[in-house]
């Protein structure tokens, strides 16, 4: 099985600020790679799909970059709404994987 | 827009079976374009994912969970379900539908809102 890890495990950050999430495959999944953004209570949504395309509806702050095995996620100009948990998740081969999560808050 | 909705008992009894059903809306399931998913997550971890069905039938399950489960797909009612047998305290954990996107790389790109299924006696 592909194992995911993620980087930091948690981060306090303000309005505005630049965030980076870090993520890595334990082999190569090309640009398999996909964020999702949680909160309690809710759904899961799609963020970023094969490594770098934007979801429909999604606001263009969020930007998502990698392939291999190292990618990342960027939220520039963080918005309040945006205090969530983010995982990331390989889509390479079952079975698919999801990272341990990044919790990002105040 | 496409909606999901699970559904299905809130407390299941140890070694007993796990069922849920989700029930999509607004769009079909034998749309060949998606396969369906069931994810978990048990209070304070992370997800997982279960497995996952095509219109066909044509299933892919987690190794893990693989001798316990099984999803199945109901065309007619727009439906897929899971079962999970032989449950225990483990398997106590928020339980998600989802689809999966061909043409996004395969991600869960719509999810139900998930359901609670607490494993005690």
């Amino acid at each position: 099985d592909i194992q995911m890890t993620q980087s930091p495990s948690s981060l306090s950050a303000s309005v505005g600020d630049t965030v980076t999430i870090s993520c890595r495959a334990s082999q190569t999944i090309s640009t398999y790679l996909n964020w999702y953004q949680h909160k309690p209570g809710k759904a899961p949504s799609l963020l970023i799909h094969t490594a770098s395309r934007l979801q429909s509806g999604v606001p263009s702050r969020f930007s998502g970059r990698g392939s291999g095995t190292d990618f990342t996620l960027t939220i520039s100009s963080l918005q309040p709404e945006d205090f969530a948990t983010y995982y990331c998740q390989h889509s390479y081969s079952a079975p698919f994987t999801f990272g341990p999560g990044t919790k990002v808050d105040i | 827009q496409v909606q999901l909705q699970e559904s299905g008992p809130g407390l299941v009894k140890p070694s007993q079976t796990l069922s849920l059903t989700c029930t999509v809306s607004g769009g079909s399931i034998s749309d060949g374009n998606y396969y369906w998913s069931w994810i978990r997550q048990p209070a304070g971890k992370g997800l997982e994912w279960i497995g996952r069905i095509y219109t066909s039938g044509s299933t892919k399950y987690n190794p893990s969970l693989e001798s316990r489960t099984t999803i199945s797909v109901d065309t007619s009612k727009n439906q897929f379900s899971l079962n999970l047998s032989s449950v225990t305290a483990a398997d106590t954990a928020v339980y998600f539908c989802a689809r999966v996107s061909h043409n996004y790389g395969r991600a869960f790109d719509q999810w139900g809102q998930g359901t609670l299924v607490t494993v005690s006696s």
